[in-house]
């Protein structure tokens, strides 16, 4: 069974903090992986994606992937109440043609 | 804005009545999907399309089926709705070529089985 596993949190920072999210991966054949938010009662929406290992930088997010440690992460640099919301993580297989969601975390930023 | 709707966007309705929930998008996208979301287990795919008539089964299609007659519509049926069912359901839609894991969701329609 492919897993993505994330800490549900609630995570809280505060305002102008860093936060920090992560998320491993089982599966090794996972090509590319995607940060979503969702706030409370809406929808999905997608806030990154990275597919080689290193840093992919968007505004004041940081996408952070470790294949090696099967490992992803996502930064927000300044914390804003306006991103308190669940962040879910996603690993796409295209060999298995594949997506698999975490169950997300739950982030918190304190005014 | 993708332009996806999803109806009903509430729905209650009893153990055993058949539920319909439709999809519908405006850009022409070839591929489309059904998502469940329940606490505790994130998204799970139930059913994709990637064309007229064309759809393959999720993680989790028990109980679950799919028609996609039109490019615009993508239909989830459950024909006879259980208390498990009972959960928020996620329409999205792929603006690629192909299977990749951006995803555009509608804005759900939450149905309660009693």
């Amino acid at each position: 069974q492919k897993e993505v596993e994330q800490n549900s949190g609630p995570l809280s920072v505060p305002e102008g903090a860093i936060a920090s999210l992560n998320c491993t991966y089982s599966d090794r054949g996972s090509q590319s992986f995607f940060w979503y938010r969702q706030y409370s009662g809406k929808s999905p929406e997608l806030i990154m994606f990275i597919y080689s290992n290193g840093d992919k930088e968007d505004g004041r997010f940081t996408a952070q992937l470790n294949k090696a440690s099967q490992y992803v992460s996502l930064l927000i640099r300044d914390s804003q109440p306006s991103d308190s919301a669940t962040y879910l993580c996603a690993a796409y297989s295209g060999s298995a043609r594949q997506l698999t969601f975490g169950s997300g975390t739950q982030l918190t930023v304190l005014p | 804005d993708a332009g996806i709707t999803q109806s009903p966007r509430h729905k209650v309705t009893e153990t055993g009545t058949p539920v319909t929930l439709r999809c519908h998008q405006t850009e022409n996208h070839r591929y489309m999907y059904w998502y469940r979301q329940d606490p505790g287990h994130g998204l799970r795919l139930i059913h994709y399309s990637y064309g007229v008539k064309d759809t393959d089964k999720g993680e989790v299609s028990d109980g679950y089926s799919v028609s996609r007659s039109k490019t615009e519509d993508f239909l989830l049926t459950l024909e006879s709705a259980t208390s498990s069912q009972t959960s928020v359901y996620f329409c999205a839609i792929s603006p690629g070529t192909g299977h990749t894991g951006e995803l555009f969701f509608g804005e759900g329609s939450r149905l309660t089985v009693l």
